[in-house]
């Protein structure tokens, strides 16, 4: 199957710092690529979709100015989370697929801790 | 909206137990999707199903569809210890977007 990688899988960074989180299709090309978000023992929740040259669209109650996405080439999305808290400790995992109706796959995750 | 539910939300089986996992899902979809997840990992894709009466094996691990009922079920036979872990089911949204919508999760614990 296709392969998507995220980077980094761990990262623990100190309260009102940023950090950048990647997610990379490597032997496919992605149009879109998807965001969620998941605390323990729960479900995965969506937080925003990409699509490679326009702006991402954030499902609702995300907000838009601390969780920013970038989606700059067909091949990479990232994630940046700006000014983190503590709250905004989660298993971030990306996905992404070729085209509308596509199969999505998934990255490795990444565990954010803010300290 | 569509909302996607699974039960039951944890499941304690023995081993060589035969269960079942069920998913319902509120509105018409064209395929749906089986993840394993094993604890501090992603998802792992175990069945995906596009048609009304699709059945899939894999293993201990059957899948099949039912559209009218808009209704998955994840059968287990002969649970053994290995397949302890959360099973999603999910949905994709009949929309331009075809976002994945994802059940609660079942969580599994095969017991020896």
């Amino acid at each position: 199957g296709a392969v998507v990688s995220q980077h980094p899988s761990r990262v623990i960074c100190k309260s009102g710092t940023s950090v950048k989180i990647e997610c990379r299709s490597l032997d496919f090309q992605a149009t879109t690529m998807f965001w969620y978000r998941q605390f323990p023992k729960q479900s995965l929740m969506l937080m925003a979709t990409s699509n490679e040259g326009s702006k991402a669209t954030y499902e609702q109650g995300v907000e838009k100015d601390k969780f920013l996405i970038n989606h700059a080439s067909l091949t990479l999305s990232t994630l940046t989370v700006t000014s983190a808290h503590p709250e905004d400790s989660s298993f971030y995992i990306c996905s992404a697929r070729v085209s509308e109706g596509a199969e999505a796959f998934f990255g490795q995750g990444t565990r954010l801790t803010v300290v | 909206e569509l909302k996607v539910e699974q039960n039951p939300l944890f499941l304690s089986m023995q081993e060589g137990k035969n269960y079942t996992i069920y998913c319902n899902y509120s509105t018409t979809s064209d395929r749906l999707y089986w993840y394993r997840q094993d604890p501090g990992k992603s998802l792992e894709s175990l069945f995906v199903l596009l048609s009304n009466g699709a059945v899939k094996q894999e293993g201990r691990l059957m899948a099949s569809l039912d559209t009218k009922a808009r209704l998955s079920t994840l059968h287990i036979t002969a649970a053994v210890h290995d397949l302890s872990a959360t099973y999603f089911c999910a949905v994709t949204r009949m929309d331009s977007s075809y976002k994945l919508i994802f059940g609660s999760g079942t969580r599994l614990l095969v017991r020896p």
